[in-house]
């Protein structure tokens, strides 16, 4: 049971590049949802996902997009990188919204330069 | 708007010294509290869910209670392996379907 597997691990993008950040879960889970985390400011939701098919925005959705053809992959797609987007990323995922806790992957760091 | 407020922002300890950690929070309708772990270069952890009021769980060392406002996380006799960073989150009935709001922590460290 691999749980939610993130990849890559770290990657170095040049401003204006185009990328994709892989998450895929083999538990089942409907709800998977994507985070970006900052030094002092908390893991904040970019967009996140009900099910197959169905997506919403978070917090902090600009500059990304995502889309859930299947319930095991949700990815995260950077349009046009841009500095500001220099984070840690986390894919969670859970089988009835939280009760039982969210699943975390161990994280995408992003470097944009 | 949801939101969590985590005290203090660090915290050292001495090895078997006691100590709780607080997370307040404003949330329109509290479905549920969230305790989580964090290490180094990992993911979050889940610890607990706490519902309602007055409603307590215990893992080892750790017990969350939760009030109306508030919830503690309370470590006692805590050893070097207890390091970390504890997050808080909420999950509102009004907010995004069943999504998380975080605080931003407090980074705990134990010295033997």
């Amino acid at each position: 049971n691999a749980g939610v597997t993130q990849t890559p691990k770290f990657q170095v993008l040049k401003t204006g590049q185009s990328m994709t950040l892989q998450c895929a879960q083999d538990m089942n889970h409907e709800y998977m949802s994507w985070y970006r985390q900052d030094p002092g400011m908390g893991l904040r939701l970019i967009h996140y996902s009900v099910g197959a098919g169905i997506t919403d925005q978070g917090e902090v959705p600009n500059g990304y997009n995502v889309s859930r053809s299947t319930t095991e992959d949700f990815p995260l797609r950077l349009l046009s990188a841009a500095p500001s987007q220099t984070s840690v990323y986390f894919c969670a995922s859970s089988y009835d919204g939280g009760d039982y806790g969210y699943t975390f992957g161990s994280g995408t760091r992003l470097t944009v330069v | 708007e949801d939101q969590v407020t985590q005290s203090p922002e660090a915290l050292r300890l001495q090895e078997g010294e006691s100590s709780s950690l607080n997370c307040s929070y404003t949330v329109s309708g509290l479905r549920g509290l969230f305790w989580y772990r964090q290490d180094p270069g990992k993911g979050p952890e889940f610890l607990f869910t706490l519902y309602s009021a007055g409603e307590e769980k215990e893992k080892e060392r750790l017990k969350a209670t939760l009030t109306k406002k508030e919830s503690f996380l309370h470590i006692t006799a805590p050893k070097p392996e207890d390091s970390a960073t504890y997050l808080c989150a909420v999950q509102s009935y009004s907010g995004s379907a069943r999504q998380l709001t975080f605080g931003s922590g407090t980074q705990l460290t134990v010295l033997p």
